[in-house]
């Protein structure tokens, strides 16, 4: 079974340009999120689709950030503008909806830098 | 969102045990985990606990839950080099929700 991947793996931008981050998420599982580690601090969720629809988004920054999750297989998330304070590793994961506490399978992460 | 709160660094002798503290917030937490990160990879859940259980066991790793104190802990024996790596302590807010410590750095000396 293919694990959770994302891609690219780095992405060095300059302030104020786009960047469009994409995960795979491991096949059959509704559930997607996407969380963000900054610089060495604690990984923070951003937000949770299940299938195509948005649960939750209320770890979403600010309105330069968009998720989406068209057709409820693979997501990307888009920063537009990016800011400095934008950098940090941006972490997806999935996990099926029919078990209880199905764990959480996390991709390798996006690194994202800023300058 | 809970704090969770791990002190950063841990070095350890390889053959040692290594401990890696942890404390949380959220007292109707239903499940805690210990995540993983090894450079250059994503998080890899290494094991979880529900939260009526006072201790797990899995091969060379133990944890223990204090519910009344907020407190979990990772105990490594035997530590291997392989073991270097950043271990993140998780607790479930919500059914999808984890909140992440910051993450314990531990650092396998010969």
């Amino acid at each position: 079974e293919a694990g959770v991947t994302q891609f690219p793996s780095h992405s060095v931008i300059e302030k104020g340009q786009t960047v469009t981050l994409r995960c795979d998420p491991i096949s059959g599982h509704d559930n997607l999120y996407w969380y963000r580690r900054v610089m060495g601090k604690e990984i923070k969720f951003l937000l949770h689709f299940v299938k195509e629809s948005k649960q939750d988004e209320s770890g979403m920054p600010n309105n330069r950030f968009l998720a989406e999750r068209t057709g409820g297989t693979y997501s990307t998330l888009k920063v537009q503008p990016a800011e400095l304070e934008d950098s940090g590793v941006y972490f997806c994961a999935s996990s099926r909806t029919d078990l209880l506490n199905s764990p959480l399978h996390f991709g390798n992460g996006t690194r994202l830098t800023v300058t | 969102g809970e704090d969770v709160e791990q002190s950063l660094f841990l070095s350890v002798r390889e053959g040692d045990s290594s401990v890696i503290n942890c404390t949380y917030t959220d007292s109707s937490s239903t499940y805690l985990y210990w995540y993983k990160q090894e450079p250059g990879a994503g998080l890899q859940l290494l094991t979880y606990i529900f939260s009526n259980m006072d201790m797990k066991q899995d091969q060379r790793l133990t944890v223990l839950l204090n519910k009344k104190d907020k407190h979990l802990s990772l105990r490594i024996a035997d530590t291997q080099t392989g073991d270097s790596a950043i271990y993140f302590c998780a607790e479930k807010e919500v059914d999808y929700k984890l909140s992440f410590g910051a993450g314990t750095t531990v650092t396998v000396r010969a």
